[in-house]
């Protein structure tokens, strides 16, 4: 089955500073989800990654999938306390009907 | 009005009983799942169900059986439920069976003693 590694586990960044997650597969990506959960709450889909090389921003978050398609990042410009949470990508699994998903990246932003 | 809810939020029991779950979607989605996550915050799919029927169920304990009355609703029910079925259980539904924008619930905090 696909793995999905992510890095770093957890970050914690001055209020203002640049971040970027990453996350790596074992296998090429169809699909490359990313997600972002609050703290005691539910995922809230961010975006969608299907292409090599293609690229989405969303208000300070941008994220890319790279040519090869088993990579992608995660960058937070000027980040701010309301980014902090739990980052986590997911891939299409192997039956295609559910995603899979990295162990997470913990985010913490400080004043 | 949430899009998926879940009750109850908080779930604390002893080892042996029997609990339900339960998962309710008003956003007009065919697919439902059931995710677990452990105390290391590690999430995996449990079933995903489509149209009422189950297309997914990835290597769960029978002790797990989840129930669709119908395509709005998805519960999850334990037996005999063990310590290490302590965890955050996650509701969620996408509009297809094949897409990857899924809609979380808030999530049921499991906890067995």
């Amino acid at each position: 089955s696909q793995e999905l590694e992510q890095s770093p586990q957890s970050l914690i960044v001055q209020e203002g500073k640049n971040l970027t997650i990453n996350c790596t597969s074992s296998k090429t990506l169809y699909g490359l989800y990313w997600y972002k959960q609050k703290y005691g709450e539910g995922l809230i889909f961010l975006m969608m990654l299907q292409k090599g090389g293609e690229e989405k921003s969303h208000e300070k978050i941008t994220a890319k999938l790279d040519e090869k398609k088993q990579q992608s990042s995660l960058h937070i410009t000027a980040s701010q306390p309301s980014h902090a949470g739990i980052y986590l990508c997911g891939a299409d699994s192997n039956s295609g009907y559910a995603l899979n998903f990295g162990k997470g990246t913990s985010l913490l932003v400080t004043p | 009005d949430t899009a998926v809810s879940q009750t109850p939020k908080y779930l604390v029991t002893q080892m042996g009983n029997d609990k339900s779950i339960k998962c309710e979607q008003n956003l007009g989605h065919d697919t439902m799942y059931w995710y677990k996550q452990d105390s290391k915050k590690f999430l995996k799919i449990m079933f995903s169900y489509n149209n009422k029927e189950l297309i997914i169920n990835e290597t769960v304990p029978n002790r797990f059986s989840p129930k669709s009355p119908d395509k709005a609703h998805l519960n999850l029910h334990i037996n005999s439920l063990e310590l290490g079925d302590s965890a955050v259980y996650f509701c969620a539904s996408s509009r297809l069976a094949n897409t990857g924008e899924l809609f979380f619930g808030e999530g049921s905090r499991l906890t067995v003693l």
